[in-house]
């Protein structure tokens, strides 16, 4: 158990619709990071969230945003939903968001957009 | 731009048998470097991770990875596998895109099929 919590595990939706998935980071971890896994694009950086605040972005879409609360937990809101948005998507965190620091993965959710 | 290149997508062996992942990276710094399992349905574990100093590292489950740079490599190997190490294996490098930022790119994956 990484101590990644991510919630739902499973999600089914529809096209054009918007989804909220959430992520809890390890005790401690203040750094929470996401990531994207395909078949096609195996698996793509999202975003990197430090104590609340953004630090990093990588390939994600103008229709997906992400935040992290004071808690420390973290929300992936991805909104006018294609098919090709179908993937797993996961959260990690780390203690810090500097180099050397290991990610600690949750167990993702899977979303499926018909 | 870091990438990480990992040249074989499927590979089989018998149990009991050695294993090598091979993994190269390209970044212009010093990396820091790691691998990763992931069994069916669930997330990324981490095996082992080299930031610097010995080149030979070990980790979990009896893995351990050599450290390269002549050639960028960062290869995985186990001397011994066992059937439950049958799993899809990832290879990252970490870079530092900003001050506070931080992220993993990940190679394609190794899926490794474990014949008893």
């Amino acid at each position: 158990d990484s101590g990644v919590t991510q919630t739902p595990k499973h999600l089914i939706t529809a096209t054009g619709q918007r989804v909220t998935l959430r992520c809890s980071p390890r005790s401690g971890d203040l750094s929470v990071y996401w990531y994207q896994q395909s078949l096609d694009q195996g698996l793509q950086f999202l975003i990197q969230y430090y104590n609340g605040e953004e630090r990093a972005k990588g390939n994600i879409l103008e229709r997906f945003s992400a935040q992290q609360f004071p808690d420390l937990h973290s929300e992936l809101n991805l909104s006018s939903l294609e098919l090709g948005d179908s993937a797993l998507y996961f959260c990690a965190s780390s203690v810090a968001g500097v180099g050397g620091s290991p990610l600690h993965f949750g167990n993702g959710t899977r979303l499926t957009v018909t | 731009a870091q990438s990480v290149t990992q040249p074989d997508i499927h590979i089989t062996v018998s149990e009991g048998a050695s294993l090598e992942l091979r993994c190269n990276y390209s970044y212009g710094a010093t990396p820091y470097l790691f691998w990763y399992v992931q069994s069916p349905g669930q997330g990324l574990q981490l095996l082992l991770k080299y930031f610097s100093g010995d080149t030979l590292v070990q980790g979990i489950k009896g893995f351990e990875a050599e450290f390269k740079r002549s050639q960028s490599s960062f290869n995985l190997r186990k001397p011994s596998v066992h059937w439950s190490d049958a799993a899809e294996y990832f290879c990252a490098v970490a870079s530092l895109p900003g001050a506070g930022s931080y992220q993993l790119t990940f190679g394609k994956g190794t899926k490794l099929s474990v014949i008893p």
